[in-house]
C-alpha cells in the first residue's frame, strides 16, 4: 500500500508569515491528492483536491502544488483562524491513506 | 445544505458488537459514494471503508477487513457501519463522509460531526 508521509510534524508560525507544509508519497500518484484541515473539536473541511484545485470557498492564501510523490500545501500571510492540523490523502485508488498530519500553530 | 448525521455512540466491551448508521440529507444520496473515516483520540485520521453509490463494491483498511462491514439504504438515505469483535484499538471518533463521486475513490466534500465509540471493560 502506498504510505504517505507528511513533514514537518508541527510548527509555529506568525500572523503574517508563508508557511509550507509537505506531503510525500510513497509512490507515484500522479495528482490524486486532497488536503484537509481540522480545527481542535471540529470535523475536517476540505481545502485542495486533484493536488491543486481550491474547493468553494477556500480563501486564496491557500495554494496547493506538486504532482507524481512531492506534494506541498502552502499558506500565505497565515492568519490566526489558520491555527489547525492539516492532512493530505491520496485519492482515487483504495486505501484512500491519510497522512500522519501536519500542526500548524500561531504564535 | 448538505447534511450528515452519525448516531450509534457508545462503550462497549471488547469482543462485542456495535452498528452506526448516518443520515445523509441535502444531496441525491444514491448518486454518491460514502465514506467511514475514524480518528482515535489525540491521532490522525484513518480511513477506513468505502461503499459505491449503488453498493456494487466495497472496500476495507486491513485493520478491519473481516470485522467491519459497510452498507446502505438508499431509500432510507442512510449509510452503516457494522462493527464486530471490536477491539480496544477501535476506540476513536468515527465520521462518514461523502465522495465528490459516484464510485467513492476521490476526495471528500462533506463530513459528518463524528461519533464517539469506546472499546473498553
Amino acid at each position: 500500500n502506498i504510505v504517505m508521509t507528511q513533514s514537518p510534524k508541527s510548527m509555529s508560525i506568525s500572523v503574517g508569515d508563508r508557511v509550507t507544509m509537505n506531503c510525500k508519497a510513497s509512490q507515484n500518484v500522479y495528482n490524486n491528492i486532497a488536503w484537509y484541515q481540522q480545527k481542535p473539536g471540529q470535523s475536517p473541511k476540505l481545502l485542495i483536491y486533484y493536488a491543486s484545485n481550491r474547493y468553494n470557498g477556500v480563501p486564496d492564501r491557500f495554494t496547493g502544488s506538486g504532482y507524481g510523490t512531492d506534494f506541498t500545501l502552502t499558506i500565505n500571510s497565515v492568519q490566526a483562524e489558520d491555527a489547525a492540523f492539516y492532512y493530505c490523502q491520496r485519492i482515487y485508488n483504495s486505501p484512500l491513506t491519510f497522512g500522519s498530519g501536519t500542526k500548524l500553530e500561531i504564535k | 445544505e448538505v447534511q450528515l448525521v452519525e448516531s450509534g455512540e457508545g462503550l462497549v466491551q471488547p469482543g462485542s458488537s456495535m452498528k452506526l448508521s448516518c443520515v445523509a440529507s441535502g444531496f441525491t444520496f444514491s448518486n454518491y459514494g460514502m465514506n467511514w473515516i475514524r480518528q482515535a483520540p489525540k491521532k490522525g485520521l484513518e480511513w477506513i471503508a468505502l461503499i459505491y453509490y449503488d453498493s456494487s463494491s466495497k472496500y476495507y483498511a486491513d485493520s478491519v477487513k473481516g470485522r467491519f462491514t459497510i452498507s446502505r439504504d438508499n431509500s432510507k438515505n442512510t449509510l452503516y457501519l457494522e462493527m464486530n469483535s471490536l477491539r480496544s484499538e477501535d476506540t476513536a471518533m468515527y465520521y462518514c463522509a461523502k465522495s465528490r463521486g459516484g464510485f467513492g475513490e476521490d476526495y471528500f466534500d462533506y463530513w459528518g460531526q463524528g461519533v464517539m465509540v469506546t472499546v473498553s471493560s
